[in-house]
């Protein structure tokens, strides 16, 4: 079975700075993996995918994610954090054999300080 | 384009009594998967419908059914309810092949138990 963690519950940046979300996942098969975000009393967005294809995904707003099979890791990035950035952030995996059931991480509160 | 639908949004509910939430998929969409997420917490895998059946399910007890239509709309019903049910309820909508393409999510229904 899959799994997600996600170091640190909640991130704090100053607006203009570096944004770093870390996701490691286990699977024992090739993964695909997910980067969602979701604003207070909404539901979840998609932010961007890696589906096997480049290691380097860049997605909506700004977001890019590496994945890295050695590391088992799928960190999200942002060079320049904005005030709107501020949401819950979470990482999820699935795989081709476990019909499309994806398995969501605790998730990452990201502030953003003016 | 319309996305993900659901009703009610909102729902106050007394232990032991029965509720039915509803969902609605993106056009074009014909599996959906249903999401239990409490505060401050990842989103937990109910199950998922696709052809009207049960395809994949979580770690979840009977008193959680669910339906799928021909119109790919989906019902989720959770009977008996306890004070530990209440929680953010996501659909989420997708093809089936979820791993390439994602899901595309509803706003929810917020469940509270009394």
């Amino acid at each position: 079975a899959q799994s997600v963690t996600q170091l640190g519950s909640h991130v704090s940046v100053s607006e203009g700075a570096l944004v770093l979300l870390r996701c490691n996942y286990s699977s024992s098969v090739p993964p695909y993996l997910f980067w969602y975000v979701q604003y207070p009393n909404q539901g979840l967005q998609l932010l961007l995918k890696y589906t096997s294809a480049a290691t380097l995904v860049k997605g909506i707003n700004g977001f890019e994610a590496e994945f890295k099979k050695s590391e088992t890791s799928f960190h999200l990035t942002k060079p320049s954090a904005h005030m709107s950035d501020a949401a819950e952030y979470f990482c999820a995996v699935t795989t081709k054999t476990s019909y499309d059931k994806v398995i969501f991480g605790p998730g990452t509160s990201l502030s953003v300080i003016p | 384009d319309a996305g993900v639908t659901q009703s009610p949004t909102h729902l106050i509910k007394t232990r032991g009594q029965q509720v039915t939430l509803r969902c609605s998929p993106k056009s074009g969409h014909d599996t959906v998967s249903w999401y239990q997420q409490a505060l401050g917490q990842g989103p937990q895998f109910i199950f998922q419908y696709y052809e009207e059946e049960e395809r994949q399910r979580g770690n979840f007890p009977d008193r959680f059914s669910g339906h799928q239509f021909p119109n790919y709309s989906s019902e989720l019903n959770v009977n008996a309810l306890l004070l530990g049910d209440s929680a953010l309820y996501l659909c989420a909508s997708s093809l089936e092949l979820a791993e390439l393409y994602g899901y595309t999510f509803g706003s929810g229904t917020r469940l509270t138990v009394v």
